[in-house]
């Protein structure tokens, strides 16, 4: 069974610290796919990023960076130099199935970030 | 904003009642999903339409149907409302479509949700 399991609920920083939010996931099959999403107090769910098994590169795209490690089935991410607006749930998301299958996503239950000044 | 529209924003309603809740997706995208979000269970999926067909089912009550309509646009139905079900409802859309075949899946991107409030 596909499960994912974000082992933090509640991570709490100061302002410009990093922060790494964990993601381990299991799955039976050889290819899938992973997601990032944050949702912000406003409550929309916001995409970051998207992860395919077979492309175990990682990932960064400005203060956010990805671990993605097949061998620990982990998909962490984490934020650097945090800031204030940084603060949301983040969610990590499963997927095994092809775009014409029935793309369901599986959540973790989401750590809540807290940045404060 | 990530071009999904949901409507309404906030429902408060009685139990028994039925509501309908829409969604609109990206210009372009053919898939609609629709997920709940509550305290207790989380981010759940409910249900997938694909150009207008059924094309995966989760953990979807009886009481709830969805359709997507020619358009493309998708209305999920909740009746004989319980306290329970009150729940932030997301529907999500992806293009659904072989553009994204070279890399196997696609991402859905999410409206801002229905929260709805059963009294």
């Amino acid at each position: 069974a596909q499960k994912v399991t974000q082992a933090q609920t509640e991570i709490s920083v100061v302002e410009k610290e990093d922060v790494t939010l964990d993601c381990v996931y299991e799955t039976r099959d050889t290819t899938y796919y992973l997601f990032w999403y944050k949702q912000p107090p406003s409550g929309e769910l916001v995409f970051l990023i998207r992860r395919n098994s077979f492309d175990e590169q990682n990932e960064i795209s400005g203060r956010y960076s990805w671990n993605f490690q097949k061998s620990t089935s982990s998909f962490n991410f984490t934020i650097t130099a945090s800031q204030v607006v940084d603060s949301a749930v983040y969610f990590c998301a499963l997927s095994d199935q092809l775009y014409n299958q029935g793309g369901k996503l599986i959540f973790g239950q989401g750590t809540e970030l807290s940045v404060k000044p | 904003d990530s071009g999904v529209t949901q409507t309404p924003k906030h429902l408060i309603t009685a139990t028994g009642q039925r509501v309908t809740l829409r969604c609109s997706p990206r210009s372009g995208d053919l898939s609609v999903y629709w997920y709940q979000q509550s305290l207790d269970q989380g981010l759940q999926f409910l249900i997938q339409y694909y150009n207008g067909e059924e094309r995966a089912k989760g953990n979807i009550l009886e009481r709830f149907s969805a359709q997507q309509f020619p358009d493309l646009h998708s209305e999920l139905n909740l009746s004989s409302l319980e306290l329970g079900d009150s729940a932030l409802y997301f529907c999500a859309s992806s293009v659904g479509e072989e553009v994204e075949r070279d890399r196997g899946t696609d991402t859905q991107y999410f409206g801002p949700g229905t929260r709805l409030t059963v009294l």
